[in-house]
């Protein structure tokens, strides 16, 4: 089955840019989607179709995706974005969604 | 308002059986696929199965296959797992969440991600 892997952790001082990474073989070929999960919450869409925000998410908030990486990139970073975050995408190969292991971005 | 209420989570028994359930509002239930995701305590997202907007298309995590059934009644906008011979490692915190989807030309289909999440149903398997 396809396997995502993330960092477990990332640390950045607000006002900075936190970067986020997902790795997959060949990933760049799929749609990569982004939750952000606070603690004791449900999750929430931040970023989908590699690099598309819904609607009330910050342009803070962005995405890439290429080669064997897709990447979240959170610009100008607040005591607020901290959280979990987990990369997605369809595998189509198993007809699943896989989620990656997740990565906590701590906020110095 | 958009939202998801899921209910029917508890404490069983190994090798029990449950049925969560998920009430949906605000949106148009029958036009949406939904899937059911879990998170065992302390640890990350695990999907467990899909259903498109009829039913016609139901998927289903390895880890679940065989024991779990999903399905939905569009009458009354709600989306089911039925939970059959259930282990330790099932015990979590079952999601529910909304298909996002794709559309052009009036034509839509699953955009592979999940854009409405509820808040969750915990799912405890303990002798």
């Amino acid at each position: 089955s396809y396997v995502l892997t993330q960092p477990p952790s990332v640390s950045v001082a607000p006002g900075q840019t936190a970067r986020i990474t997902c790795g997959g073989n060949n990933i760049g070929s799929k749609g990569v989607h982004w939750y952000q999960q606070k603690p004791g919450q449900a999750p929430v869409l931040v970023v989908y179709d590699d690099s598309d925000r819904p609607s009330g998410i910050p342009e803070r908030f962005s995405g890439s995706n290429s080669g064997n990486t897709a990447t979240l990139t959170i610009s100008r970073v607040e005591a607020g974005d901290e959280a979990d975050y987990y990369c997605q995408v369809w595998d189509s190969s198993s007809d699943s969604r896989v989620f990656g292991g997740g990565t906590k971005l701590t906020v110095l | 308002e958009v939202q998801l209420v899921e209910s029917g989570g508890g404490v069983v028994r190994p090798g029990g059986s449950l049925r969560l359930s998920c009430a949906a509002s605000g949106f148009n239930f029958d036009d949406s696929g939904m899937n059911w995701v879990r998170q065992p305590p302390g640890k990350g997202l695990e999907w467990v199965s899909d259903i498109n907007w009829n039913g016609g298309r139901i998927g289903y995590a390895e880890s679940v296959k065989g024991r779990f059934t999903i399905s939905r009644d569009n009458a009354k906008n709600s989306l089911y797992l039925q939970m059959n011979s259930l282990r330790a490692e099932d015990t979590a915190l079952y999601y529910c969440a909304r298909d996002g989807r794709h559309c052009s030309d009036g034509v839509c289909y699953s955009g592979g991600y999940m854009d409405v999440w509820g808040k969750g149903t915990t799912v405890t398997v303990s002798s």
